[in-house]
């Protein structure tokens, strides 16, 4: 199986402030590479496919980007919605997920 | 639109079994592959079973942590994607989403293993 490790787990932020999240695989996965945020209530949204495209009704404040085996999540000015968890996946072959990290208010 | 609604969690015992439905509209169901994916409570996402369509004769894939103890399967006139787990332990205690295309997701359906 494809490992994925993101970092990092927990990454605190203010309003209006630029974050990146990292995804690292542990083998080349091509650009096979998703982004997704999960609210606490357990709703799953996807945000990013195949590294670098929004999903449709995404803000633009959200981009993807990498390739090979490093991948990132850039939120370019956060807004009050975006704290939550964030997870990556490949889909290169069977599908893992990055363990997660949890953008939380500064 | 495209609604999904997973059902048929709830308590059981170890050792013990359960079929977990998603119902979907709103999409040409037969086109798409299926998704099971799970999270344990206060833990990340994994992925749990995968079936194709009729195109790919329906082939299926699992996790290595559970294969031998799941089966997912579909029904294409109803739309509906199917997940039985057997001998059920502790760890499989988690909330199981049904996904298509890893676009739409479900509220997914709680499932506790414990005695």
């Amino acid at each position: 199986d494809i490992q994925m490790t993101q970092s990092p787990s927990s990454l605190p932020a203010s309003l209006g402030e630029r974050v990146t999240i990292s995804c690292r695989a542990s083998q080349g996965i091509s650009n096979n590479l998703n982004w997704y945020q999960q609210k606490p209530d357990g709703t799953i949204k996807p945000l990013i496919y195949y590294t670098s495209n929004l999903q449709s009704g995404v803000p633009s404040r959200f981009s993807g980007s990498g390739s090979g085996t490093d991948y990132s999540l850039t939120i370019s000015s956060l807004e009050p919605e975006d704290f939550a968890m964030y997870y990556c996946q490949q889909d290169a072959s069977f599908p893992t997920f990055g363990g997660g990290t949890k953008l939380e208010l500064k | 639109e495209v609604q999904i609604l997973e059902t048929g969690g709830g308590l059981v015992k170890p050792g013990g079994s359960l079929r977990l439905s998603c119902a979907t509209s709103g999409f040409n169901f037969n086109d798409y592959f299926m998704n099971w994916v799970r999270q344990a409570p206060g833990k990340g996402l994994e992925w749990v079973a995968q079936i194709r369509n009729k195109n790919y004769n329906y082939a299926t894939y699992y996790a290595e942590s559970l294969e031998g103890r799941v089966t997912i399967s579909r029904d294409d006139s109803k739309s509906s994607v199917y997940l039985q787990v057997s001998s059920l332990r502790a760890e499989d205690t988690a909330i199981y989403y049904c996904t298509i295309l890893w676009v739409y997701w479900g509220q997914g359906v709680m499932v506790t293993v414990s005695s």
